[in-house]
């Protein structure tokens, strides 16, 4: 079995500021990891996603994530934060065997507060 | 841009009576999801659909819960007799079938408030 662990329920952060939420998972076997953005009264977007390769993952928006096998992270990041970027980011993952048809496991969400 | 959409964005219900949740995945997409966050908790797995039949489901997925694809664009959850606690939010997602995608689209969501 499979569980995510975001560290930081909430995280509040001057605009232009850097940011990182932090993203831990379990699984005794490989992953595929996801990060997803939720906007006020929005869907659920994807912003990254890891695969396989290399492990800086980039996306949209200017954010990036690394993915770190030994410390079984995948740490969201974005050197200047906007406004705009006040949300709720969600880190997921699903095993890599499990075929064509795999289902997410999910974090409980960092709720990102971006202040001027 | 193509996008998952959800009907009603929130529904009020009684105990006990039934509700139907409705989503329109993305065209051509094969893979069906449900999955819901109960406030302050986590987003949860619900159940998946492939194929007209259910390919996996969660053990909240009760017999109270049903699926159906009916007309190849609808994909719907029946909650037969709903109960205090299936409050929450439900996401509708969908998946192509390439095999080197497997980004799940989401749907904004339906409210649902069982009173």
């Amino acid at each position: 079995a499979q569980s995510v662990t975001q560290l930081d329920s909430q995280v509040p952060v001057f605009e232009e500021a850097p940011v990182e939420l932090r993203c831990n998972y379990s699984s005794s076997v490989s992953v595929y990891l996801f990060w997803y953005v939720q906007y006020p009264n929005q869907g659920l977007q994807l912003l990254l996603k890891y695969l396989s390769g290399s492990t800086l993952v980039k996306g949209i928006n200017g954010f990036e994530a690394e993915f770190n096998k030994s410390q079984t992270s995948f740490h969201l990041r974005k050197p200047s934060v906007h406004i705009s970027d006040t949300a709720e980011y969600f880190c997921a993952v699903t095993p890599s065997n499990a075929g064509n048809n795999r289902k997410l496991i999910w974090g409980l969400g960092t709720s990102l507060a971006v202040n001027p | 841009e193509p996008e998952v959409t959800q009907t009603p964005s929130h529904q009020v219900t009684q105990m006990g009576q039934e509700v139907i949740l409705r989503c329109v995945p993305i065209s051509n997409h094969l893979y069906f999801y449900w999955y819901r966050q109960i406030l302050g908790q986590k987003v949860e797995f619900l159940v998946s659909f492939y194929n007209n039949e259910i390919s996996e489901k969660s053990e909240i997925f009760d017999d109270q819960f049903s699926v159906e694809r009916p007309d190849g664009s609808n994909f719907t959850l029946k909650i037969r007799s709903t109960k205090l606690e299936d409050s929450a939010m439900y996401f509708c997602a969908s998946k192509s079938g390439s095999l080197d995608t497997d980004t799940q689209y989401f749907g904004p969501g339906t409210r649902l408030t069982v009173l």
